[in-house]
């Protein structure tokens, strides 16, 4: 079984420039998550999606940060601009929706953004 | 709100065992996770504990005493490849748009010694 995939792995951008997330899920997961973890800390909550719906995106910044989640798989995040504060790794996560699922998630690999 | 304590750092040497704490505040509970993650890896998921005691996973245990808001994880017979930060986490089970949030704490860096 495929686990999630994350893309790019890696991003070096200046300040003030856009950038893009993709993610993909595991096939049969209907919940997908967004986080973002600074050095030396867990991973925060950026939003969550039951399916296409944004179920919870209150940790999400909205004037620059954007997400959507098109027919319940694929996922993009994007910055515009991005701040040298984003300089994070920003991780996507799926799981079931149903039992124990937000406690049991599959991470991808993540990506490496920095702001120069 | 939700709140974690683990310690930051912990070492051991191969063959030991090692206890990673994890205290938690939350303004509900339903269980509590561990997840590891290896230096530039993602979070892997390692157990669940909804109810008080021990669950064995092979050389991972992890035990929940919801009374004490305490749990903790142990590893037993340690190899290098455990080093590695170990994360707790909680899920939100208020009411609104933050149920089911997962609350992670902010990991400790275990490091084996040969």
């Amino acid at each position: 079984e495929a686990g999630v995939v994350q893309s790019p792995r890696y991003k070096i951008i200046e300040k003030k420039q856009p950038v893009a997330f993709w993610c993909n899920p595991i096939s049969g997961h209907n919940t997908l998550y967004w986080y973002r973890q600074n050095l030396g800390q867990g991973p925060e909550l950026l939003i969550r999606y039951e399916n296409e719906e944004a179920v919870d995106d209150s940790q999400l910044p909205k004037d620059r940060f954007s997400a959507e989640r098109l027919k319940g798989v694929d996922s993009t995040l994007k910055i515009q601009p991005a701040e040298l504060g984003d300089s994070a790794v920003y991780l996507c996560a799926s799981s079931l929706t149903s039992g124990r699922g937000n406690y049991e998630q599959y991470f991808g690999p993540g990506t490496r953004l920095t702001v120069t | 709100g939700q709140s974690l304590e683990q310690p930051s750092e912990v070492t051991a040497v191969e063959g030991a065992i090692v206890q990673i704490n994890c205290t938690y505040q939350t303004s509900g509970f339903y269980g509590l996770s561990w997840y590891q993650q290896h230096d530039g890896g993602a979070p892997t998921f390692l157990s669940y504990n909804a109810l008080d005691g021990l669950e064995e996973t092979g050389r991972f245990s992890s035990f929940l005493s919801r009374s004490d808001s305490y749990g903790y994880l142990l590893l037993q017979e340690l190899q290098m490849k455990d080093s590695a930060s170990y994360f707790c986490a909680v899920r939100d089970e208020g009411r609104g748009s933050t149920l089911g949030r997962l609350y992670f704490g902010r990991g400790t860096q275990l490091t084996v010694w040969p």
